[in-house]
């Protein structure tokens, strides 16, 4: 299972855009990239997936280069209740493996 | 999520004591996780559970044994807590063929446990 590297944590200041990187430099042709928002003393809910170029949904922008080695996760105009810790995941589809989370980016907002 | 069910929510025990927690679920998900966090460390998987037969060792399963009683309920026990299993616990659900994304997981509202 594809290794996730994203950094350990992140400041920025509400109304920015914010964009957090991961790396999966051995990410296999089936895997999905995905991502999870988790609140303090809350389970981490989902945000986004993806496999290849860029997704969006009504919460965030996934953006994922063609070699799919890293991805950026982009929150845009961020307010104080987008701090929370963010993970990075990758996800296989074409096989039963495990799921392993890691530690996450913790993101501060300020005001 | 409140299709993921855990109790108690809150639990003080003693070191050596027998300690159950229980994962209801109403999504209808065949594969179920237990991870625990600590804080600073993330989640860390205990045990996964892909269907009622089966039954996976995640990162640390030392300590810790597992029931699937149903597709339903997977419930997590520490046979004889000690003071450094005391954590944050947290079960969750997925299902592989996910609308919302492939094996998108639901997690419960943790239990939160204290050996002393």
């Amino acid at each position: 299972l594809a290794k996730t590297t994203q950094p350990i944590s992140m400041d920025s200041y509400e109304g920015q855009e914010v964009n957090i990187t991961c790396s999966h430099n051995n990410i296999a042709t089936n895997d999905y990239i995905t991502w999870y928002q988790q609140f303090p003393s809350q389970g981490p809910r989902f945000i986004i997936q993806g496999y290849k170029t860029k997704v969006t949904n009504e919460v965030a922008s996934l953006f994922i280069p063609a070699d799919r080695k890293s991805s950026t996760l982009s929150l845009p105009r961020v307010s104080l209740s987008d701090t929370a810790v963010y993970y990075c995941l990758v996800v296989p589809v074409d096989r039963d493996d495990k799921i392993i989370f890691g530690k996450g980016t913790r993101l501060h907002i300020l005001p | 999520d409140a299709d993921v069910t855990q109790t108690p929510r809150n639990r003080i025990t003693k070191t050596g004591k027998r300690i159950m927690l229980e994962c209801s679920q109403t999504k209808g998900h065949d594969r179920m996780y237990w991870y625990r966090q600590d804080p600073g460390l993330g989640l860390r998987l205990i045990y996964y559970s892909f269907d009622v037969k089966d039954i996976n060792k995640g990162e640390i399963s030392d300590g810790y044994s597992v029931s699937r009683q149903a597709q339903a309920k997977f419930s997590l026990s520490l046979e004889s807590a000690i003071p450094n299993q005391t954590a944050l616990y947290f079960c969750a659900t997925s299902d592989p063929l996910s609308l919302a994304g492939s094996d998108t997981q639901y997690f419960g509202p943790g239990t939160r446990l204290t050996v002393l």
